[in-house]
């Protein structure tokens, strides 16, 4: 069983659709919560970051972990076409060595049609 | 643009072979991670070096190196290729300062083909 698992998609909306994506995950450890956008042939880029348990909301984008579930979710309100990209939740320790390294899902395509 | 270079964006060669990918952190980063992405296993750790010194090891095989140069650029070295050593290979800096979360910037990536 993979530390991290993450529903491939993929997902089509129209666009102004509400979004959900979601991860769940098995180490008890992970503190720290990432979403990444991934446009086709390029590298990953940041949406947002959670520490623990709580939501965090930026614009159009809201950021849900539960910890106690070992959940955590995206939601993407009134959805643009530009918004389409593969998404990727990604997890990190707070202790210990390996301090840094993601684990990552993965990765939801996302198409938002016009 | 994250700030992270890497060369050559594109990989061509033959089982067998080695090839040497190359990373150039953003300015002022002393982490480097770099990552192997494939379409059945996603995107995976490899191996962290901070400041020149190997710090974490993660899904890396025998057959593949990597180091973290004075100046910081880092080069990871695959030898003995196989078909599935056809991935796209990330590289991603972080800042590392303690105590704080530490944003990973994450390369255009080298796409690597085995034939």
């Amino acid at each position: 069983q993979k530390e991290v698992e993450q529903d491939p998609g993929p997902l089509s909306v129209p666009e102004g659709a509400i979004v959900s994506l979601n991860c769940t995950y098995s180490n008890s450890a992970f503190q720290y919560f990432m979403w990444y956008r991934q446009y086709s042939r390029k590298g990953p880029e940041l949406l947002m970051y959670t520490y623990s348990s709580g939501n965090k909301e930026d614009g159009r984008f809201t950021a849900q972990v539960d910890k106690s579930s070992k959940y955590i979710s995206l939601f993407i309100r009134d959805s643009q076409p530009s918004d389409s990209a593969t998404y990727l939740c990604a997890m990190s320790a707070n202790r210990g060595s390996t301090l840094g390294r993601l684990y990552f899902g993965r990765g939801t395509q996302l198409t938002v049609w016009p | 643009d994250s700030g992270v270079t890497q060369t050559p964006k594109h990989l061509i060669t033959a089982t067998g072979q080695r090839v040497t990918l190359r990373c150039s952190p953003r300015s002022g980063d002393l982490s480097v991670y770099w990552y192997q992405q494939s379409l059945d296993q996603g995107l995976q750790f490899l191996i962290q070096y901070y400041n020149g010194e190997e710090r974490a090891k993660g899904n890396i095989l025998e057959r593949f190196s990597a180091q973290q140069f004075p100046d910081l650029h880092s080069e990871l070295n695959l030898s003995s290729l196989e078909l599935g050593d056809s991935a796209l290979y990330f590289c991603a800096s972080s800042v590392e300062i303690q105590a704080r979360y530490n944003e990973q910037f994450f390369g255009p990536g080298t796409r690597l083909t085995v034939l």
